[in-house]
């Protein structure tokens, strides 16, 4: 199975800061990979598709970007309700897998 | 608009089944993948398998392969997955989310926990 890390685990911002996800793929998977963003006790919500593919009713703030096995979402300038657990998968290669996740907090 | 409305939370003895639903509203229910995920606190987010409902073709996860049955019943518009021999490895919350690949709807969630 294809392994995604993501670094790090932990970010802490203060609003109106720019902040980027790294997610890193254990062998190349093109630009097969998707962005989820979860909130305390919701559910997995699309964020970014196929790298850098916006989604309908997402914001613009978020972004982005890579291929081959490094990828990275960011965000433009982070508002408080962006707190949350950030995750990738890749479906490159059955099965999909997901990342661990890196969760977003306020300074 | 589209809408994955899950089964509410199941409390389940060791080693018997649990069959957990996911009606979808909003959309042609036959013409879209539906894949289930496993989530527990500390092993992120696992792909169970998927079932197509328009063909009844279903994929599972290697590791899920006898513990998962996924089916769908199209004159309701519902997904159902059954776990099998539960052991508290298998208390998690579990979601349903349309599509292959990037899954762009999600249901709210499954809680299921194991516990004599």
């Amino acid at each position: 199975d294809i392994l995604l890390t993501q670094s790090p685990a932990i970010l802490s911002v203060s609003p109106g800061e720019r902040v980027s996800f790294s997610c890193r793929a254990s062998q190349s998977i093109g630009t097969s990979i998707h962005w989820y963003q979860q909130r305390t006790n919701g559910s997995p919500r699309l964020l970014i598709k196929y790298a850098s593919e916006s989604i309908s009713g997402i914001p613009s703030r978020f972004s982005g970007s890579g291929s081959g096995t490094d990828f990275t979402l960011s965000i433009n300038s982070v508002e408080s309700e962006d707190i949350a657990d950030y995750y990738c998968q890749q479906s490159n290669s059955w099965p999909t897998t997901f990342g661990a996740g890196t969760k977003l907090e306020l300074k | 608009q589209v809408q994955l409305q899950q089964s509410g939370a199941e409390l389940v003895r060791p080693g018997t089944s649990v069959k957990i639903s996911c009606k979808a509203s909003g959309y042609t229910f036959t013409n879209y993948w539906l894949g289930w995920v496993k989530q527990r606190p500390g092993h992120g987010l696992e792909w169970i398998g998927d079932i197509y409902p328009g063909g009844g073709y279903t994929n599972y996860n290697e590791k899920f392969k006898g513990k998962a049955t996924l089916t769908a019943d199209t004159s309701s518009s519902t997904a159902y997955m059954q776990l099998s021999s539960l052991t508290s490895e298998d208390s998690a919350v579990y979601f349903c989310a349309r599509g292959r690949g990037a899954m762009d709807y999600w249901g709210q969630g499954t809680s299921v926990t194991v516990s004599s």
